[in-house]
């Protein structure tokens, strides 16, 4: 089995860039798709970056994820930031016996 | 339009078996490329796959809870359920009911939105 780990928290003005990362413990990150969720307080998740890099229809392009094999990690990348961004941020990925969730990232953008 | 409501006891006691369904509702669950999972997350804490299931009936269960989860499906109800036997406080939670797409562990693009299971005598 692996984990995936993610910063606690990470904090950034408004119209600012931030990168969350998202660092798989063993096996390749390069081997199974990394999807990405937003989690605002008291609501159900949302997608916001499927398959390394794709974003569902609705999602701005402020929001772009890449993987990095060299590190084995994957990346989420906020761009022009809004104070709406604001949120729990999840990476999620899989094997063939299980799906795993990081930790959680909590973004604070003020 | 999608829609996944949870339902089941919000109050289950100690060692006794959890037990929700998801309702589906705006699609058929026998849609092929679908999978319908069960997600929990204890108060304040992380998101905890528990597993999934295909309309066929076939099933994938996180490992370290293997051992408890059954998930079950109705397709003449368009329903999906989840037992967790022995629960412990531990097990108390928000227990999402969502669809995978593509695989059984792969991305989850509709979440319910969740109820409150709490473990408690």
């Amino acid at each position: 089995n692996f984990m995936l780990t993610q910063p606690h928290s990470v904090s950034e003005s408004p119209g600012k860039t931030v990168t969350i990362s998202c660092t798989r413990s063993s096996g390749s990150i390069a081997s199974n798709y990394v999807q990405w969720y937003q989690q605002r307080p008291g609501s159900s998740p949302t997608t916001v970056i499927y398959e390394d890099n794709d974003r569902p229809s609705g999602v701005p392009d402020r929001f772009s994820g890449s993987i990095d094999s060299s590190s084995n990690s994957a990346s989420l990348t906020i761009s022009g930031l809004k104070t709406e961004d604001e949120a729990d941020y999840y990476c999620q990925s899989y094997d063939d016996s299980n799906a795993v969730f990081g930790g959680g990232t909590q973004l604070t953008v003020l | 339009q999608l829609l996944l409501q949870e339902s089941g006891p919000g109050l289950v006691k100690p060692s006794e078996t959890l037990s929700l369904t998801c309702t589906v509702s705006g699609v058929s669950i026998t849609s092929s490329s679908y999978y319908w999972g069960w997600i929990r997350q204890p108060p304040g804490k992380g998101l905890d796959w528990i597993g999934s299931i295909y309309y066929s009936g076939s099933t994938y269960y996180n490992p370290s809870l293997k051992s408890r989860v059954t998930i079950s499906v109705d397709t003449s109800k368009n329903q999906f359920s989840l037992k967790l036997s022995s629960v412990t406080a531990a097990d108390t939670a928000v227990f999402y009911c969502a669809r995978h797409v593509r695989c059984s562990k792969c991305e989850i693009d509709f979440w319910g939105r969740g109820t409150l299971v709490t473990v408690s005598s």
